[in-house]
């Protein structure tokens, strides 16, 4: 089954704790983004990446990182989390630049 | 800069009823648009774009778009609403320069069906 797979689903987790979000796709896609989700401002793009090794920054890269070392694998690194960071973080692939997106089903992430 | 304005934050409408659902776009050039909804827990599904060509547009579900350059819009629409369309939605529009593709989103619109 095509999918876009992230992990963890839901995480909470303490001011400055470095963490990792997982993102892995299976349909060989050569784009691959990075979203956040708050509520009243809908979606915003964090980073995203063209291909392996290839990555540039969206509208809200600040806090953020990542890295594209395999074309189906694109984790998201908070080195330090910050309160402000809380909130709903999708991952999407998709083939080209207009080709239809594909999301995760989402990480719910609570920085205290 | 591109900017997009869903101007209703909730729409409210019985099942059958016919709907739209607003979003209008502020962007130099030719845009590129897209429709999205969101259900509960879900990520998003595309449920429709447009590029060029034929400004009425056709997507999943029943969906249809259209888009108006005059008027800087591109609204959804659907004949007659089920009540698994309750979900939230989103208009996106999208320039491609150099091979970047950064796309601003709407607030999003949510839908709630009547029984």
């Amino acid at each position: 089954e095509a999918q876009v797979t992230q992990n963890p689903r839901y995480l909470i987790t303490v001011t400055g704790k470095k963490l990792t979000v997982t993102c892995s796709q299976n349909m060989n896609h050569e784009y691959m983004s990075w979203y956040r989700q708050d509520p009243g401002l809908g979606l915003r793009q964090i980073y995203y990446s063209m291909n392996v090794e290839v990555t540039d920054k969206g509208d809200v890269p600040e806090g953020y990182k990542v890295s594209r070392k395999e074309k189906r694998n694109f984790p998201l690194i908070l080195e330090s989390p910050s309160p402000n960071q809380t909130s709903l973080y999708f991952c999407a692939s998709r083939t080209g630049v207009l080709d239809t997106q594909y999301f995760g089903p989402g990480t719910r992430l609570t920085v205290l | 800069a591109q900017s997009v304005t869903q101007p209703d934050i909730h729409i409210t409408v019985s099942e059958g009823a016919s709907l739209e659902l607003r979003c209008n776009y502020s962007y130099g050039a030719t845009p590129y648009l897209f429709w999205y909804v969101q259900s509960p827990g879900q990520g998003l599904q595309l449920l429709l774009k447009y590029f060029s060509g034929d400004t009425l547009v056709q997507g999943i579900k029943g969906f249809e778009a259209e888009f108006k350059r005059s008027q800087s819009s591109f609204n959804l629409r659907k004949p007659s609403v089920h009540w698994s369309d309750a979900a939230e939605y989103f208009c996106a529009v999208g320039p491609v320069s150099g091979g970047s593709y950064i796309p601003t989103f709407g607030r999003g619109t949510s839908l709630i069906v009547h029984p």
